[in-house]
Protein backbone atom coordinates (compact mmCIF):
# COMPACT_ATOMS: atom_id res chain seq x y z
CA UNK A 1 0.00 0.00 0.00
CA UNK A 2 1.20 3.17 -0.89
CA UNK A 3 3.09 5.16 2.68
CA UNK A 4 4.38 8.52 2.66
CA UNK A 5 6.99 9.28 5.20
CA UNK A 6 7.81 13.58 6.08
CA UNK A 7 10.52 14.73 7.80
CA UNK A 8 12.63 17.66 8.28
CA UNK A 9 10.15 19.43 10.19
CA UNK A 10 11.48 21.97 13.44
CA UNK A 11 11.82 25.42 14.94
CA UNK A 12 13.48 28.22 12.29
CA UNK A 13 14.38 31.43 13.38
CA UNK A 14 12.72 34.25 10.39
CA UNK A 15 14.92 34.04 7.92
CA UNK A 16 16.72 30.54 8.29
CA UNK A 17 16.52 27.47 5.78
CA UNK A 18 15.16 24.01 6.28
CA UNK A 19 14.97 20.77 4.15
CA UNK A 20 11.73 18.65 4.51
CA UNK A 21 11.82 15.09 3.16
CA UNK A 22 8.76 12.63 1.69
CA UNK A 23 10.07 8.66 1.85
CA UNK A 24 7.75 7.56 -0.41
CA UNK A 25 6.72 3.76 -0.95
CA UNK A 26 3.96 1.51 -2.30
CA UNK A 27 4.00 2.25 -5.46
CA UNK A 28 6.20 3.40 -8.41
CA UNK A 29 7.57 6.86 -7.51
CA UNK A 30 9.38 8.14 -10.26
CA UNK A 31 6.17 7.37 -12.46
CA UNK A 32 3.77 9.89 -10.60
CA UNK A 33 3.51 13.59 -9.41
CA UNK A 34 4.53 14.96 -6.22
CA UNK A 35 2.87 17.67 -4.38
CA UNK A 36 3.63 19.78 -1.27
CA UNK A 37 0.56 20.89 0.50
CA UNK A 38 0.62 22.94 3.85
CA UNK A 39 -1.48 24.08 6.74
CA UNK A 40 -1.87 26.23 9.34
CA UNK A 41 -2.55 26.03 12.48
CA UNK A 42 -6.13 25.83 12.52
CA UNK A 43 -6.61 27.18 9.33
CA UNK A 44 -7.50 25.09 5.82
CA UNK A 45 -4.85 23.73 3.35
CA UNK A 46 -2.67 25.58 0.82
CA UNK A 47 -1.13 23.84 -2.02
CA UNK A 48 2.88 24.60 -1.89
CA UNK A 49 4.23 23.07 -4.90
CA UNK A 50 4.32 20.49 -7.77
CA UNK A 51 6.74 18.39 -9.40
CA UNK A 52 6.59 16.10 -12.25
CA UNK A 53 8.47 13.06 -13.07
CA UNK A 54 11.59 13.48 -13.82
CA UNK A 55 11.39 17.02 -12.39
CA UNK A 56 10.90 17.27 -15.72
CA UNK A 57 8.40 20.42 -14.28
CA UNK A 58 8.21 22.28 -11.25
CA UNK A 59 5.77 24.68 -10.10
CA UNK A 60 5.10 27.01 -6.64
CA UNK A 61 2.62 28.95 -5.19
CA UNK A 62 2.88 32.59 -5.58
CA UNK A 63 3.85 32.71 -1.55
CA UNK A 64 6.49 31.00 -1.79
CA UNK A 65 8.03 31.25 -5.16
CA UNK A 66 11.37 32.43 -4.90
CA UNK A 67 12.31 31.02 -1.35
CA UNK A 68 11.13 27.27 -1.71
CA UNK A 69 12.74 25.10 -3.98
CA UNK A 70 11.17 21.36 -4.54
CA UNK A 71 13.26 17.97 -5.82
CA UNK A 72 12.76 14.44 -6.19
CA UNK A 73 15.42 11.46 -6.28
CA UNK A 74 13.68 8.64 -7.78
CA UNK A 75 17.00 6.07 -6.83
CA UNK A 76 16.01 6.93 -3.36
CA UNK A 77 11.50 6.94 -3.80
CA UNK A 78 12.33 10.28 -1.91
CA UNK A 79 10.94 14.19 -2.63
CA UNK A 80 12.34 16.95 -0.91
CA UNK A 81 11.81 20.79 -0.27
CA UNK A 82 14.12 23.23 0.45
CA UNK A 83 12.89 26.00 2.38
CA UNK A 84 14.64 29.39 2.70
CA UNK A 85 14.47 32.72 3.83
CA UNK A 86 11.94 31.40 5.98
CA UNK A 87 8.95 33.86 7.35
CA UNK A 88 6.46 33.49 10.81
CA UNK A 89 3.64 33.31 8.12
CA UNK A 90 5.48 29.70 6.62
CA UNK A 91 4.26 28.32 10.27
CA UNK A 92 1.96 25.21 9.12
CA UNK A 93 2.10 21.47 9.35
CA UNK A 94 3.74 20.50 5.57
CA UNK A 95 2.38 17.72 3.76
CA UNK A 96 3.34 15.50 0.63
CA UNK A 97 1.07 13.83 -1.55
CA UNK A 98 0.77 12.06 -4.39
CA UNK A 99 -1.12 12.08 -7.87
CA UNK A 100 -1.06 8.60 -9.16
CA UNK A 101 -5.00 8.31 -10.29
CA UNK A 102 -6.07 12.13 -9.25
CA UNK A 103 -5.06 15.25 -7.19
CA UNK A 104 -3.72 14.30 -3.95
CA UNK A 105 -5.14 11.07 -3.68
CA UNK A 106 -2.88 9.77 -0.69
CA UNK A 107 -1.14 11.97 1.55
CA UNK A 108 1.68 11.55 4.43
CA UNK A 109 0.90 11.93 8.10
CA UNK A 110 2.78 15.62 7.95
CA UNK A 111 5.83 17.61 9.63
CA UNK A 112 5.28 20.60 11.45
CA UNK A 113 7.48 23.43 10.48
CA UNK A 114 8.00 26.77 13.49
CA UNK A 115 9.45 29.57 12.33
CA UNK A 116 9.51 31.72 15.17
CA UNK A 117 12.76 33.69 16.85
CA UNK B 1 -4.11 33.89 -4.67
CA UNK B 2 -7.16 33.52 -3.59
CA UNK B 3 -8.92 30.12 -2.32
CA UNK B 4 -12.08 28.80 -3.65
CA UNK B 5 -15.48 29.72 -1.68
CA UNK B 6 -16.83 27.44 0.61
CA UNK B 7 -19.18 28.29 3.65
CA UNK B 8 -17.45 27.73 6.68
CA UNK B 9 -19.56 25.26 8.36
CA UNK B 10 -22.71 22.91 8.05
CA UNK B 11 -24.91 20.66 9.88
CA UNK B 12 -27.40 18.03 10.48
CA UNK B 13 -28.71 15.60 12.61
CA UNK B 14 -28.24 11.75 11.65
CA UNK B 15 -29.26 10.42 8.06
CA UNK B 16 -30.12 14.38 7.13
CA UNK B 17 -28.56 14.93 3.89
CA UNK B 18 -26.06 17.77 3.66
CA UNK B 19 -24.80 19.54 0.56
CA UNK B 20 -21.23 21.61 0.59
CA UNK B 21 -21.24 24.13 -1.95
CA UNK B 22 -17.34 25.39 -3.89
CA UNK B 23 -17.47 28.29 -5.83
CA UNK B 24 -14.89 29.64 -7.88
CA UNK B 25 -14.45 30.90 -11.57
CA UNK B 26 -13.98 30.31 -15.15
CA UNK B 27 -10.22 29.19 -15.28
CA UNK B 28 -10.51 26.80 -12.22
CA UNK B 29 -14.05 24.99 -11.83
CA UNK B 30 -14.83 26.10 -15.01
CA UNK B 31 -12.52 24.58 -16.76
CA UNK B 32 -11.38 22.01 -14.71
CA UNK B 33 -12.32 18.78 -12.97
CA UNK B 34 -13.01 19.33 -9.05
CA UNK B 35 -11.98 16.96 -6.37
CA UNK B 36 -12.62 16.49 -2.50
CA UNK B 37 -11.19 15.76 0.82
CA UNK B 38 -12.36 14.76 4.33
CA UNK B 39 -10.06 15.57 7.39
CA UNK B 40 -11.06 14.19 10.68
CA UNK B 41 -9.40 15.91 13.69
CA UNK B 42 -6.02 15.84 13.85
CA UNK B 43 -5.43 13.60 10.58
CA UNK B 44 -4.55 14.37 6.98
CA UNK B 45 -6.74 14.88 4.30
CA UNK B 46 -8.72 11.60 2.86
CA UNK B 47 -9.64 11.55 -0.77
CA UNK B 48 -13.57 11.17 -1.16
CA UNK B 49 -14.37 12.63 -4.51
CA UNK B 50 -12.57 12.66 -7.85
CA UNK B 51 -13.27 14.42 -11.74
CA UNK B 52 -16.26 16.03 -9.77
CA UNK B 53 -18.48 12.74 -9.24
CA UNK B 54 -15.98 10.19 -8.94
CA UNK B 55 -15.71 7.70 -5.44
CA UNK B 56 -12.45 6.01 -5.07
CA UNK B 57 -13.15 2.82 -3.91
CA UNK B 58 -13.52 2.30 0.20
CA UNK B 59 -15.72 5.69 0.04
CA UNK B 60 -19.22 4.90 1.38
CA UNK B 61 -22.10 5.74 -1.81
CA UNK B 62 -23.51 8.35 0.76
CA UNK B 63 -21.14 10.90 -0.54
CA UNK B 64 -21.57 12.56 -3.98
CA UNK B 65 -20.32 15.16 -6.29
CA UNK B 66 -21.39 17.30 -8.93
CA UNK B 67 -20.15 20.27 -10.94
CA UNK B 68 -22.18 22.94 -12.72
CA UNK B 69 -20.60 25.77 -14.69
CA UNK B 70 -18.03 27.56 -12.08
CA UNK B 71 -19.66 25.79 -8.88
CA UNK B 72 -19.86 22.26 -7.52
CA UNK B 73 -20.84 20.00 -4.61
CA UNK B 74 -20.10 17.74 -1.86
CA UNK B 75 -23.70 15.81 -0.65
CA UNK B 76 -23.40 13.81 2.02
CA UNK B 77 -26.68 11.21 2.91
CA UNK B 78 -27.72 9.98 5.76
CA UNK B 79 -25.37 11.40 7.50
CA UNK B 80 -23.62 9.87 10.27
CA UNK B 81 -21.60 10.88 13.24
CA UNK B 82 -18.24 9.69 11.87
CA UNK B 83 -18.78 11.94 9.32
CA UNK B 84 -18.27 15.16 11.45
CA UNK B 85 -14.82 16.24 9.53
CA UNK B 86 -14.00 19.09 7.81
CA UNK B 87 -14.63 19.07 3.92
CA UNK B 88 -12.32 20.45 1.37
CA UNK B 89 -12.69 21.38 -2.76
CA UNK B 90 -9.64 21.80 -5.09
CA UNK B 91 -9.50 22.47 -8.58
CA UNK B 92 -6.70 23.49 -10.74
CA UNK B 93 -6.77 27.18 -12.16
CA UNK B 94 -5.55 27.85 -15.46
CA UNK B 95 -4.40 31.63 -15.05
CA UNK B 96 -2.70 31.09 -11.51
CA UNK B 97 -1.13 27.79 -12.90
CA UNK B 98 -1.79 26.23 -9.25
CA UNK B 99 -3.62 24.63 -7.44
CA UNK B 100 -6.07 26.13 -5.53
CA UNK B 101 -7.86 25.33 -2.49
CA UNK B 102 -11.78 26.21 -0.94
CA UNK B 103 -11.08 27.17 2.68
CA UNK B 104 -12.99 24.27 4.24
CA UNK B 105 -16.32 23.50 5.91
CA UNK B 106 -16.93 21.95 9.06
CA UNK B 107 -19.69 19.87 9.41
CA UNK B 108 -21.03 18.84 12.82
CA UNK B 109 -23.48 16.34 13.12
CA UNK B 110 -25.61 17.61 15.87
Amino acid sequence: QVQLVESGGGVVQPGGSLRLSCAASGFTFSNYVMHWVRQAPGKGLEWVSFIRYAGSDKFYADSVKGRFTISRDDSKNTLYLQMSSLRPEDTAVYYCATETDSPFDYWGQGTLVTVSS
Amino acid sequence: QSALTQPPSASGIPGQRVTISCSGSTSNIGSNSVTWYQQLPGTAPKLVIHNNNQRPSGVPDRFSGSKSGTSASLAISGLQSEDEADYYCTAWDDSLTGWMFGGGTKVTVL
